[in-house]
């Protein structure tokens, strides 16, 4: 098992160039996150999925859309980067169960830089 | 989700138990106690979680106050390689939504 895998994990973007973070994972989980991470700070949510073809908004969302055509892979999507979204962007995946608890597994990360 | 409470750093010295405090006073009757870490800005890792009694893994051991309104992750025989930024989170099962990673306790063992 890979577990859960991130491309690319590094990439430079001038202001206003786009780019398609992907997040892929073999572990048949449900739900899927992107979180990002700004120096010195916790992790914020931006998008999540609960499902193949559904996808929620998180505590930071504007900026970016996502995808999940399948349910292995969840797109994260700079439309306009600005450097405001110099980050580093970490992909996570769960089950979902019912009753219980569910962890996440997280991947390695993408750093972005916005110039 | 209960907001959790972290002292901001520790240290430990090599071998010797690490015991790390979270205070959720506001915790609900059904939110887990989930403990994470992340070193050196890789992707945060899983330890441990639990309701109500405590737990132990290969990792760490979790005691949960009778209370539930505070807990503490133990590391018995920390290293070096322990070193990292340790997030308390409390959390509702199956709510489908993010964990709230807050800015943990940074850690340090001491050689």
């Amino acid at each position: 098992n890979a577990g859960v895998t991130q491309t690319p994990k590094f990439r430079v973007l001038k202001t206003g160039q786009s780019m398609t973070l992907l997040c892929a994972q073999d572990m048949n989980h449900e739900y899927m996150y992107w979180y990002r991470q700004d120096p010195g700070m916790g992790l914020r949510l931006i998008h999540y999925s609960v499902g193949e073809g559904t996808t929620a908004k998180g505590e930071v969302p504007d900026g970016y859309n996502v995808s999940r055509l399948k349910k292995q892979n969840f797109l994260l999507g700079l439309e306009s980067a600005a450097p405001s979204q110099t980050s580093v962007y970490f992909c996570a995946s769960s089950y979902s169960r019912t009753s219980g608890s569910s962890e996440q597994y997280f991947g390695p990360g993408t750093r972005l830089t916005v110039t | 989700d209960a907001k959790t409470t972290q002292p901001p750093s520790m240290d430990c010295a090599e071998g010797r138990a690490a015991n790390l405090p979270c205070n959720h006073s506001t915790i609900s009757g059904n939110e887990y106690v989930y403990w994470y870490r992340q070193i050196h800005s890789q992707g945060p890792q899983y330890i441990i979680h639990g309701l109500k009694n405590n737990e132990t893994n290969e990792m760490a051991s979790l005691i949960i106050t009778e209370d539930r309104k505070s807990s503490t992750l133990i590391l018995p025989h920390a290293t070096l390689r322990d070193t990292a930024v340790y997030y308390c989170i409390v959390r509702a099962p199956n709510t489908g939504n993010q964990f709230y990673f807050g800015t943990g306790t940074s850690l340090t063992v001491i050689p």
